[in-house]
């Protein structure tokens, strides 16, 4: 079964600052790979998805992710954030087998300094 | 095109009581689905569906029933609510099992 990892449990950064969030997952074959966003009270939001193709991805609000197959990660970047950035970000995967189709990381709390 | 809703946004319950959480989509999607969300453990499968009068369990199903009696409502229900059971509630729907799936804002309910 596939299996997503955020390292990061909580990240602060400076409003302007570069941001990068980890994700890395476990799956044997290509995976389908999202990256979701939750702001407090709210329910989650796609910023991006990875399905095949280029493997660095545009999403949402300035966002971007990179698939690196040799590393198994794909990564969420954005190289100037906003205060209004501040909230928990979701990875997920996407996988073939019927069932357990969709597993979501354990998400990254972000919180934005003025 | 609301996309997808959920009722109630707020419930609380006292142990043993019972409740139906409604989840609604307008996207003609095929899959529904529900999910928990608590602190720290990301969101889990609850019970999903993969067409109109289909359902099946997901990671945490002990504890709930689910139906799917039209293509565009899921039900979730609670036939004797635990306190472990206080949690956010997340209702999603895609076209497909590896496609994006849309969110509804969430119930937060709690039992005590």
């Amino acid at each position: 079964a596939q299996s997503v990892t955020q390292p990061d449990i909580h990240i602060t950064v400076s409003e302007g600052a570069s941001l990068e969030l980890r994700c890395n997952y476990s799956y044997g074959a290509t995976p389908y790979l999202f990256w979701y966003v939750q702001s407090p009270g709210q329910g989650l939001q796609l910023l991006l998805k990875y399905f095949s193709g280029d493997t660095l991805v545009q999403g949402i609000k300035g966002f971007e992710a990179e698939f690196k197959r040799s590393q198994s990660s794909f990564n969420l970047r954005k190289p100037s954030v906003h205060w209004s950035d501040a909230a928990e970000y979701f990875c997920a995967v996407g996988a073939q087998n019927y069932g357990q189709n969709f597993v979501f990381g354990p998400g990254t709390r972000l919180s934005v300094l003025p | 095109n609301a996309g997808v809703t959920q009722t109630p946004k707020f419930r609380v319950l006292k142990t043993g009581q019972s409740m139906t959480l409604l989840c609604a989509q307008d996207m003609n999607h095929e899959y529904m689905y529900w999910y928990r969300q608590d602190p720290g453990m990301g969101l889990r499968l609850i019970h999903y569906s993969v067409g109109e009068g289909t359902t099946a369990k997901g990671e945490v199903p002990d504890g709930y029933n689910v139906s799917r009696l039209k293509k565009q409502n899921f039900l979730l229900g609670l036939e004797s609510a635990a306190p472990s059971q206080t949690s956010v509630y997340f209702c999603a729907s895609s076209t497909y099992p590896t496609d994006t799936q849309y969110f509804g804002p969430g119930t937060r309910l709690t039992v005590l």
